[in-house]
């Protein structure tokens, strides 16, 4: 079955312990990206990959950190975990076409992370 | 840029009623827009996309949208809702370079018996 898988579904942890969320995929997709969702903000962008250690920030980076070594996972790295990282996170995935645009990102579950 | 407006953050219908969920894009160019929903405590899901194929699309679910280029307009209907579409409805412009989803608060519809 083609997915994206994110472990763990839910974690609480506390202020500066790292973290890390990982992200897979089994459909060979290029691109992987991360979103946050908060209430009243929708889904904002986090990191995005469009391959292999090919990866950028998106609008809200600051305290989080990608690696892109295989093409298949993406994980999600928050090195010094704080209350304002508490959300719903959701990692998804899409085929790069060359000729642009249209493509239906895949999301997966989400992760609900709450840090005390 | 590419943004959506979606005009209404609650809906409320009749089960058996149609359903309208209105989303307005502004973009100086033919957008790839798409709706996903999310069920409670659920992930993300495709209902449709538009790609400039074709003005009416069909999703998932029985639910369609028109892209009405003089309205600037992708509003998401369905003829008659189903107590299982109660949900949160996002419509979403696909941005260039780098791809980001740019959700928006979203619509959310109550369907009541």
């Amino acid at each position: 079955e083609a997915q994206v898988t994110q472990n763990p579904r839910y974690l609480i942890t506390v202020t500066g312990k790292k973290l890390t969320v990982t992200c897979s995929q089994n459909m060979n997709h290029e691109y992987m990206s991360w979103y946050r969702q908060d209430p009243g903000l929708g889904l904002r962008q986090i990191y995005y990959s469009m391959n292999v250690e090919v990866t950028d920030k998106g609008d809200v980076p600051e305290g989080y950190k990608v690696s892109r070594k295989e093409k298949r996972n993406f994980p999600l790295i928050l090195e010094s975990p704080s209350p304002n990282q508490t959300s719903l996170y959701f990692c998804a995935s899409s085929p790069l076409l060359t000729s642009g645009g249209g493509d239906e990102q895949f999301f997966g579950p989400g992760t609900r992370l709450t840090v005390l | 840029a590419q943004s959506v407006t979606q005009l209404d953050s609650h809906v409320s219908v009749s089960e058996g009623t149609p359903v309208l969920l209105r989303c307005n894009y502004s973009s100086s160019y033919s957008p790839s827009l798409f709706w996903y929903v999310q069920h409670p405590n659920k992930g993300l899901q495709l209902l449709l996309k538009y790609t400039s194929a074709a003005t009416l699309v069909k999703g998932i679910n029985g639910f369609e949208a028109e892209f009405k280029k003089s309205e600037t307009s992708f509003h998401l209907t369905k003829p008659s809702a189903h107590m299982s579409d109660a949900a949160e409805y996002f419509c979403v412009p696909l941005g260039t370079g780098r791809r980001a989803l740019t959700f928006g608060s979203g619509t959310r519809l109550q369907v009541q018996p």
